[in-house]
């Protein structure tokens, strides 16, 4: 069955490069049709879209912060990089990974990581 | 426009039916999907593609769509349907995701 977890830092400094990993089993990023995306959660606020990356290498970022993001895939070892720079308070919130494929249209997210809470804070 | 509007809150009395809202220019175009998140836990995806439910979602929840306003209806509510409801689909361009803002559904 279909598994992600996020994994790093929970805690880094304002101004800082914040590096997170989703870990995935289950399905590769190879198969046409497979992509993996990433979703934040504010404590107590909404969820807002980050990135996407496609088994064919097509990478999709939120305008907004299109300029601090970057996705990258490792299909060999079953995990996306997500990289965000300048990091600032209003960073803080849960990051999720999550998995979409050709039976959900390829846009939406039926399998989903845990999360995980990393605060931005000196 | 890129953004998706919903009413921040919801109630329903138990075995009731209710209908939560989605509203964005973009929705003329795009389906929506709905996820379902409780507290403490991840999103769960209930509609996508406008009315379809992934295996394992109950079918008192459908979807629909009439020009700019998607729907979740959940025909006959039950305690554990409480939760917070997130629709979500393309921006006007078509090339990124955007969610809406929530709603915050209690069951009485």
């Amino acid at each position: 069955q279909i598994a992600l977890k996020e994994s790093g830092p929970t805690l880094v400094k304002p101004t800082q490069t914040l590096t997170l990993t989703c870990t995935f089993s289950g399905f590769s990023l190879s198969t046409s049709g497979v992509g993996v995306g990433w979703i934040r959660q504010p404590p107590g606020r909404a969820l807002e879209w980050l990135a996407l990356i496609y088994w064919d290498d097509d990478k999709r970022y939120s305008p907004s912060l299109k300029s601090r993001l970057s996705i990258t895939k490792d299909t060999s070892k079953y995990q996306v990089v997500l990289t965000m720079t300048n990091m600032d308070p209003l960073d803080t919130a849960t990051y999720y990974c999550a998995h979409t494929g050709p039976a959900v249209r390829g846009w939406d997210f039926d399998f989903w990581g845990q999360g995980t809470l990393v605060t931005v804070s000196s | 426009s890129s953004e998706l509007t919903q009413d921040p809150a919801v109630s329903v009395a138990l075995g009731q039916t209710v209908r939560i809202t989605c509203h964005g220019d973009s929705l003329r175009t795009y389906y929506a999907s709905w996820y379902q998140q409780k507290p403490g836990q991840a999103p769960l995806l209930v509609i996508y593609a406008k009315t379809n439910r992934p295996s394992g979602i109950p079918d008192r929840f459908s979807g629909s769509s009439s020009g700019n306003t998607a729907s979740l209806t959940i025909t006959g509510a039950q305690a554990e349907d409480e939760a917070d409801y997130y629709c979500n689909s393309r921006d006007s361009s078509g090339s990124h995701l955007v969610f809406g803002g929530g709603t915050k559904l209690t069951v009485l």
